[in-house]
């Protein structure tokens, strides 16, 4: 099932820089996309959503970007912050089932 | 802020055992989940779970997995017989609406089977 992939394992950025995450989706029918945040030992943490009638969503130091026609979205952080260093999954669902797909994850480490 | 809990945090059992995994959803959710995580791959979908019966199953979520709501609160996951293969950290996650909102997952509960 590769119907989500993030193909970054992983990234390192300076502290204060920005982090861009990436994501790309192959079902066009796809038109919900949230991205989580995961610390080992935890659960995946919900950080921010953007339907496909928006192309950027922002919330803080998040911002959401989706290109439909490219398939992609990415994540931007700016500034990236030590506390940033997680790894972040994307996700991707039809509406109305909630059934969401999920990428492989990117494993951000922001250094002080 | 509200929470999905999960337990135990950790089980171990022996191939072909029945296990149950317990979550507390968030209150007033109405839209459950289970999702897994086998060590080094994707999170997985397994079943959502709305109005007391399954909404929709992925081809994982075959005869030996059920879920139940067995009062107002909890939310289980059962392994009837239970494979090395189903080694995993399992997910409970619960949405307030379909359809555009988003999943609150628990900490999880890492399944060994020896």
């Amino acid at each position: 099932d590769q119907q989500v992939k993030q193909n970054s394992p992983s990234l390192s950025v300076q502290e204060g820089r920005i982090s861009i995450l990436n994501c790309d989706y192959t079902n066009s029918m796809f038109d919900y996309f949230l991205w989580y945040k995961k610390y080992p030992a935890e659960g995946p943490t919900f950080l921010i959503s953007i339907s496909s009638i928006k192309d950027k969503n922002e919330d803080g130091r998040f911002t959401v970007f989706l290109n439909k026609s490219a398939k992609h979205l990415s994540l931007h952080i700016v500034p990236s912050q030590p506390g940033d260093s997680a790894v972040y999954f994307c996700a991707a669902s039809e509406n109305n089932f909630n059934k969401f797909y999920f990428g492989s994850g990117t494993k951000l480490n922001v250094k002080p | 802020e509200p929470e999905v809990t999960q337990t135990p945090s950790h089980q171990v059992t022996q191939m072909g055992q029945e296990v149950i995994l317990r979550c507390v959803p968030i209150s007033n959710h109405l839209y459950f989940y289970w999702y897994r995580q086998i060590l080094g791959q994707k999170v997985e979908f397994l079943v959502s779970f709305y109005n007391n019966e399954i909404s929709e199953k992925s081809e994982i979520f075959d005869d030996q997995f059920s879920v139940e709501r067995p009062d107002g609160s909890n939310f289980t996951l059962k392994i009837r017989s239970t494979k090395l293969e189903d080694s995993a950290m399992y997910f409970c996650a619960s949405s307030s609406r379909t359809g555009g909102s988003p999943l609150h997952f628990g900490n999880g509960t890492r399944l060994t089977v020896t």
